[in-house]
């Protein structure tokens, strides 16, 4: 009974760089989470998906972040460009559906580890 | 952006010592969760809550939702080393956001 997985672990870029990170819910979950959790503070809201549709991004970058969900394969967080302040532990996490809502519980993952050189 | 005040921000105890944490919020939430993170890794559930009022116990946890519904409080008894780490509140307002809100975590120390 495989958890949330994520990856790469860690992930190295130069500024400029384009980063891709993955995610890949748990068995039988529909809804994915990405936040974001700079060192010493806690987790901060990026984006809520369900298959193909983006359901809440509000706490996206306006510019060079993006994130998917596609019908097939994992959920996939784009970050283009990369600057040094991206620099930061990136966690997704997911939730099964229960009726037509999203499960108060999220699971999470073991997080992508990203330093921008 | 919202945010949960946590408090403490970090303690220090001996193995054996009763622990408790809270949380408090401006607004309403209508789920509350408690994570512990261990470092280099993702935060854990702990413990659910979904009623004001309702206290939860998992093993040496206990968390309750408060009767305003906008605090939380989770006692951990007889810690022990192992429940050194960070631990993290978070809410979840109405409806189908998805969207947690944590607080900035509490750092707990066990010396044995």
């Amino acid at each position: 009974n495989a958890g949330v997985m994520q990856n790469p672990r860690h992930l190295v870029r130069r500024r400029g760089q384009e980063a891709r990170l993955r995610c890949s819910p748990m068995k039988g979950h529909s809804h994915v989470y990405w936040y974001r959790q700079l060192p010493e503070e806690g987790l901060k809201f990026m984006v809520y998906l369900q298959k193909e549709n983006i359901i809440d991004e509000s706490g996206m970058p306006k510019e060079r972040f993006s994130a998917e969900f596609p019908k097939e394969g994992p959920s996939i967080l784009r970050i283009q460009q990369v600057v040094r302040g991206d620099s930061a532990a990136y966690f997704c996490a997911s939730s099964p559906l229960q009726g037509s809502w999203a499960v108060g519980e999220q699971f999470f993952g073991p997080g992508t580890r990203l330093t921008v050189l | 952006g919202q945010q949960l005040n946590q408090s403490p921000q970090s303690m220090f105890i001996q193995e054996g010592e009763d622990v408790s944490m809270n949380c408090t919020s401006s607004s309403i939430f209508n789920t509350w969760l408690w994570y512990k993170q261990d470092p280099g890794e993702g935060p854990v559930l702990l413990i659910a809550l979904y009623k004001a009022g309702e206290l939860t116990s998992n093993g040496r946890l206990t968390a309750q939702f408060g009767i305003t519904r906008k605090d939380s409080f989770l006692n951990i008894s007889a810690s022990i080393p192992s429940d050194v780490g960070i631990y993290f509140c978070a809410g979840l307002h109405s409806g189908n956001t998805g969207k947690l809100i944590f607080g900035q975590g509490t750092t707990l120390q066990v010396k044995p």
